[in-house]
C-alpha cells in the first residue's frame, strides 16, 4: 500500500531558527514527490516538485531534497510569514496520476 | 497563471439536500479532482476525472457522484447531504502537478 508520513506533526521556531520537516514514503512506482504549503481555511499552494534521488529544489528560504525513501523540506532562517501547514504528496499512476498525501506538519514561526 | 476556481466558499445546506459544488480550471488540464480535507484526517480522494466524461471512484466516494461534460468544469454531487459530509471540500486539476482550488466549507445542519 501506498503511504506517506510526515514528522514532526507540530512544529514551533523562533524567527531565524532554522529546520528540517520530514517526508517518508513508501510507493510501488514513484511518479515525482510533491511539496504543498496550505494556509489556513484555504487551499494547497503548490511549491515543488522532485522526481529522483539526489534532486534538489530551492525558494526563497525552502529547499527541498530527495532520496530513494523519504524528503526534506528545509527552511533557512524563516519568517512568520513562513508559518503554515506543509503537505507532502507521491504521485502514483492509477488511470491518471494520483497524489498520496501525507498528513501535513503544522509550522510555526514566532517573531 | 494557474487558476482553479470553485463556486463558493462557504455554503451551509440542510440534511437531506442535493448540493452541487463546481469546480473550473482555466490551464486545459486532463485531469480533475476532488478532495474532502478533515481535521486528522488530512486530505482524501473522492472522485477523478481524466477526460471528459470520464470517471473514476477514489478512496471515499460513497454518498457522492460527479460529473464532467466540459474539459474545463468538474462537478461534484451529494445527492441527499448527510451532517458527516460537513466538511472542507477542495477541487484540484492537473497536466502534472496538482493546482488546487480555494475549497468550498460546507456545513450540513
Amino acid at each position: 500500500e501506498d503511504q506517506v508520513t510526515q514528522s514532526p506533526e507540530a512544529l514551533r521556531l523562533q524567527e531565524g531558527e532554522s529546520s528540517s520537516l520530514n517526508c517518508s514514503y513508501t510507493v510501488s512506482g514513484l511518479r515525482g514527490l510533491f511539496w504543498y504549503r496550505q494556509d489556513p481555511g484555504k487551499g494547497p499552494e503548490f511549491l515543488f516538485t522532485l522526481y529522483s534521488a539526489g534532486e534538489e529544489k530551492e525558494k526563497e528560504r525552502l529547499k527541498a531534497t530527495l532520496t530513494k525513501k523519504e524528503s526534506f523540506l528545509h527552511i533557512t532562517a524563516p519568517k512568520p510569514e513562513d508559518s503554515a501547514t506543509y503537505l507532502c504528496a507521491v504521485g502514483v499512476i492509477q488511470g491518471a496520476q494520483k497524489l498520496v498525501f501525507g498528513q501535513g506538519t503544522r509550522l510555526t514561526i514566532n517573531p | 497563471d494557474v487558476k482553479v476556481t470553485q463556486s463558493s466558499r462557504y455554503l451551509v445546506k440542510r440534511t437531506g439536500e442535493k448540493v452541487f459544488l463546481e469546480c473550473v480550471q482555466d490551464m486545459d488540464h486532463e485531469n480533475m479532482f476532488w478532495y474532502r480535507q478533515d481535521p486528522g484526517l488530512g486530505l482524501r480522494l473522492i472522485y477523478f476525472s481524466y477526460d471528459v466524461k470520464m470517471k473514476e471512484k477514489g478512496d471515499i466516494p460513497e454518498g457522492y457522484s460527479v460529473s464532467r461534460e466540459k474539459k474545463e468544469r468538474f462537478s461534484l454531487i451529494l445527492e441527499s447531504a448527510s451532517t458527516n459530509q460537513t466538511s472542507m471540500y477542495l477541487c484540484a486539476s492537473s497536466g502534472y502537478e496538482q493546482y488546487f482550488g480555494p475549497g468550498t466549507r460546507l456545513t450540513v445542519t
